[in-house]
């Protein structure tokens, strides 16, 4: 069990351009979640997996997100032309089941900056 | 839509002394409410998970308690210690278990 691994850590990107995050949940996790944060806050809902299926996603996901699992490994993260609003902290988290009765497993995120 | 808030936003005591963080929930209807740690810059280290059915959940210092029907829940940290320092998180699942919906966190400086 090596966690939760999310690359990169740091991303600088100029407004407009287009960016995509990894996660890279533990290996036998069939629920992977994606999660914004921004600084003070809690983590808020963007979208989840289970195996390959994307089942949910919030309001939050406007048009220029997009996220993928594809076999049901590994996930990333697209935002098309970022706005400065997009600067946040991505958190990706997997667990073995759903209902959120196994523990949740957070990557160490992905902090975003848009100038 | 569930809203979950915290209180207080910050808390500083000095080592040894017992405290409670506050949790509070909008919709009773949830599956389970989660406690997590968060250290500056970190993802977030799951602590104590309650289910709807409980009441409370014990882990070494800390002791979370869930009171459904009023929308409340709280963590208790006995004998508070420097480690300790870091952003508590608290968070709710939504009745189908698909969603958790977090509170803003309480910072929670403890100084030697």
């Amino acid at each position: 069990d090596t966690g939760v691994s999310q690359n990169p850590r740091h991303k600088i990107t100029k407004r407009g351009q287009n960016v995509t995050f990894r996660c890279d949940p533990i290996s036998e996790h069939n629920r992977l979640y994606w999660y914004r944060q921004t600084l003070g806050q809690g983590p808020e809902f963007l979208t989840y997996f289970q195996n390959e299926a994307q089942l949910e996603k919030s309001r939050l996901l406007s048009d220029r997100f997009s996220a993928e699992r594809p076999k049901g490994s590994f996930s990333t993260l697209e935002i098309q032309r970022t706005e400065q609003g997009d600067s946040a902290m991505y958190l990706c988290a997997s667990s073995l089941t759903g209902g959120f009765s196994s523990p949740l497993h957070f990557g160490n995120g992905t902090r975003l900056t848009v100038t | 839509k569930q809203e979950v808030t915290q209180i207080p936003a910050a808390l500083s005591v000095p080592e040894g002394e017992n405290l409670v963080l506050n949790c509070s929930f909008t919709d009773s209807a949830i599956y389970n409410l989660q406690w997590f740690r968060q250290d500056p810059g970190k993802g977030l280290t799951s602590l104590l998970l309650i289910q709807s059915s409980q009441r409370e959940q014990t882990s070494g210092r800390l002791n979370a308690s869930l009171d459904k029907s009023s929308g409340r829940s709280t963590l208790y940290i006995a004998a508070s210690q420097p480690g300790d320092s870091a952003t508590y998180l608290c968070a709710v699942a939504d009745n189908a278990g698909n969603m958790l919906t977090f509170g803003g966190g309480t910072r929670l400086m403890v100084k030697p």
